[in-house]
């Protein structure tokens, strides 16, 4: 049973560039949350996605868009990149069908550790 | 507004031995559900355990069990028999469950370490 990959594992990139991540959620789950760590702080929420539609966002500016596509994986998108942006950018996948015990719990990946110099 | 607090130090344990890390939360929803997840260095999130608000029993997963006191609103953290695999940074986290919100509000974390 795949778990949630996400790609790249670590990119480097310049002020006012833009990046794209890649997040692919485990098998069975169609719900994608994407969430900024900064360095020695807790995971920030930044939007959800469900059906292919943007369901919830956090309080990030318009430069942090997404997508999900028919099989579910989703992209972050960040446009005009600030040195604010270096974090960890984790992936989460979920589903309420998961009922574990629990509904919709969400499974995280290992994350792309972005650098903006 | 929710609100996770973690505000327990960095956290040393010996090996073999109980550790219990502290988590309070604040939030005027009646129904929620409260994480706990591990992050190594690597960084992966690593889900451990959880707990709904409207659980009659504490949840326990193996070595790990949540000391839930809803009229406190604190959900603490209980890793029986600790083992150096567990030296790793713990976030406490909360869900609403209101509608179609499922987003995660994560704590600071804490720091523990596993001495041999």
């Amino acid at each position: 049973d795949a778990g949630v990959t996400q790609s790249p594992t670590h990119l480097i990139k310049t002020r006012g560039q833009q990046v794209t991540l890649r997040c692919s959620p485990k098998s069975g789950h169609d719900t994608v949350s994407w969430y900024q760590q900064a360095l020695g702080q807790g995971p920030q929420f930044i939007f959800q996605y469900y059906e292919e539609e943007e369901r919830q966002r956090g309080n990030f500016p318009d430069r942090f868009s997404g997508h999900q596509f028919p099989n579910y994986s989703s992209e972050l998108n960040v446009n005009a990149l600030l040195l604010g942006d270096s974090a960890l950018y984790l992936c989460a996948s979920s589903s309420p069908r998961d009922y574990r015990g629990s509904t919709d719990t969400q499974y995280f990946g290992p994350g792309t550790r972005l650098t903006v110099l | 507004a929710q609100k996770i607090t973690q505000t327990q130090p960095g956290m040393f344990v010996q090996e073999k031995e109980a550790v219990t890390l502290d988590c309070t939360y604040d939030t005027s929803d009646p129904s929620y559900g409260l994480f706990w997840y591990k992050q190594p260095s690597s960084g992966e999130m690593i889900f451990l355990i959880y707990q709904g608000s409207y659980d009659q029993q504490n949840a326990t997963e193996g070595r790990y069990s949540l000391n839930f006191q809803k009229a406190r609103k604190s959900a603490n953290l209980v890793i029986s028999a600790s083992q150096l695999g567990d030296s790793a940074m713990y976030f406490c986290a909360m869900r609403e469950t209101t509608g179609a919100n499922s987003k995660l509000t994560f704590g600071k974390g804490i720091t523990l370490s596993v001495r041999p």
